[in-house]
């Protein structure tokens, strides 16, 4: 199974974009990678996901390199609200249906 | 919207107790999982459900076991609860898709302590 390997905390000016890395570099063809977020006491929230395109929609744009070993998850003008630990997941593709996850990177919007 | 609901959002129970963690989604979905969270471990995964009496195990499905009579209900059971089986208890549900392109939903945890 593939895995991901995320710094640990990265903090950012409130307004800025916030761009957090992710490292998956036994990713198959076929996984998608999925990024989620977790505000405190709160389950996760999905954000978006892609497979080698990038990708973007109301909350974040998901940039995947061509080699797709790796991926950043780029919120454009964070806020306050922003704060939180992101996960970046590779699922199993077809026949998997496991979602695992890592120990993600907390995220601190500054003011 | 879809919606995960986990019956409880704290529970204290005792060493050497059976406990249930029950959750429900109300979206049809053929996936089910439960996650356990502690701090500096991120979410682990205990077990999954894909489809009704179908299981299979996780990254840590020791000390536990699942129950998926009916597709909307996904069971977490602690045969004898430990001190360390203290831990948030997320459960999650998904669709199925072509290549499995389909999102998780997760319901809001239940934090379990046992003393």
């Amino acid at each position: 199974d593939a895995k991901t390997t995320q710094p640990p905390s990265m903090d950012c000016a409130e307004g800025r974009a916030a761009n957090l890395p992710c490292n998956h570099s036994t990713i198959s063809g076929n996984e998608y990678v999925y990024w989620y977020r977790q505000i405190h006491s709160q389950g996760p929230q999905y954000i978006i996901h892609g497979l080698k395109n990038n990708e973007t929609n109301e909350m974040a744009s998901l940039i995947i390199t061509e080699d797709r070993k790796s991926s950043t998850l780029i919120l454009p003008h964070a806020t306050l609200r922003d704060t939180a630990v992101y996960y970046c997941i590779v699922r199993v593709g077809y026949s998997g249906n496991q979602f695992y996850f890592g120990t993600g990177t907390s995220l601190t919007v500054i003011p | 919207d879809v919606k995960v609901t986990q019956s409880s959002r704290y529970l204290v129970k005792r060493t050497g107790e059976k406990v249930f963690l029950e959750c429900v989604q109300d979206m049809d979905h053929e996936n089910m999982f439960w996650y356990r969270q502690d701090p500096g471990l991120g979410l682990r995964l205990i077990y999954f459900s894909y489809d009704v009496k179908m299981k299979e195990k996780g990254d840590i499905p020791e000390g536990y076991s699942v129950s998926r009579e009916k597709k909307e209900r996904f069971s977490l059971i602690l045969e004898s609860a430990s001190t360390n089986q203290t831990s948030m208890y997320l459960c999650a549900s998904r669709p199925p898709g072509a290549r499995g392109n389909t999102e998780a939903f997760f319901g809001q945890g239940t934090r379990l302590t046992v003393v």
